[in-house]
């Protein structure tokens, strides 16, 4: 078993460019999540699905849309970069909301200039 | 107002001097609190939930406990592979909020 992988690992964009942040699990998880984690903040989560089908937004959703494209792959779109969202960004999962994110990814690092 | 605060923000000690984290938070309504381990340039790593005052749990050298309104990370005898920062998170009743604090980075010296 992989558990959660992300792609990419790093990327630089320039502001006003777009991008995909993919994240896939292979552990038949119900709820997936995406962080991101600035120095001296904390994981802040962005958005978050429940299951299948629904997803919701958390603490930071401003800036960033997310697609749960099946019930293994859950991605994050970047519409049009700003520096602000220069981040790691983590994709986590678990069996459901009432379960802890038990499994986190590699995460990406992302440079917005 | 939801919050998670961690202390120390950093921790050197020597292998086999044993210490505590803290991590304090105000929820609405906790459901669980969490602790991770974070290696540099990796994800979070689950250890521990915990989800009524007066619960503990125990793996190798740490052990976690829980009060009302804080709870401790306590390491014995660390061993310079302890060495990383520890997450502590709160999740509230409601499921959808779920909150990390800032980490305490820990640096066991042999």
């Amino acid at each position: 078993n992989a558990g959660v992988t992300q792609t990419p690992k790093f990327q630089v964009l320039k502001t006003g460019q777009s991008m995909t942040l993919q994240c896939a699990q292979d552990m038949n998880h119900n709820s997936m999540y995406w962080y991101r984690q600035d120095p001296g903040m904390g994981l802040r989560l962005i958005y978050y699905s429940a299951s299948e089908g629904t997803t919701d937004k958390g603490e930071v959703p401003n800036g960033y849309n997310v697609s749960r494209l099946n019930k293994r792959e859950f991605s994050l779109r970047l519409e049009s970069a700003a520096p602000s969202q220069t981040s790691v960004y983590f994709c986590a999962s678990s069996a459901g909301l009432a379960d802890p994110n038990g499994y986190f990814g590699p995460g990406t690092r992302l440079t917005v200039t | 107002e939801d919050q998670v605060t961690q202390s120390p923000e950093a921790l050197r000690l020597q292998e086999g001097e044993s210490s505590s984290l803290n991590c304090s938070y105000t929820v609405s309504g906790l459901r669980g609190l969490f602790w991770y381990r974070q290696d540099p340039g990796k994800g979070p790593e689950f250890l521990f939930t915990l989800y009524s005052a007066g619960e503990e749990k125990e793996k190798e050298r740490l052990k976690a406990t829980l009060t009302k309104k804080e709870s401790f990370l306590h390491i014995t005898a660390p061993k310079p592979e302890d060495s990383a920062t520890y997450l502590c998170a709160v999740q509230a009743s409601n499921f959808n909020k779920f909150y990390f604090g800032s980490g305490t980075k820990l640096n066991v010296k042999p």
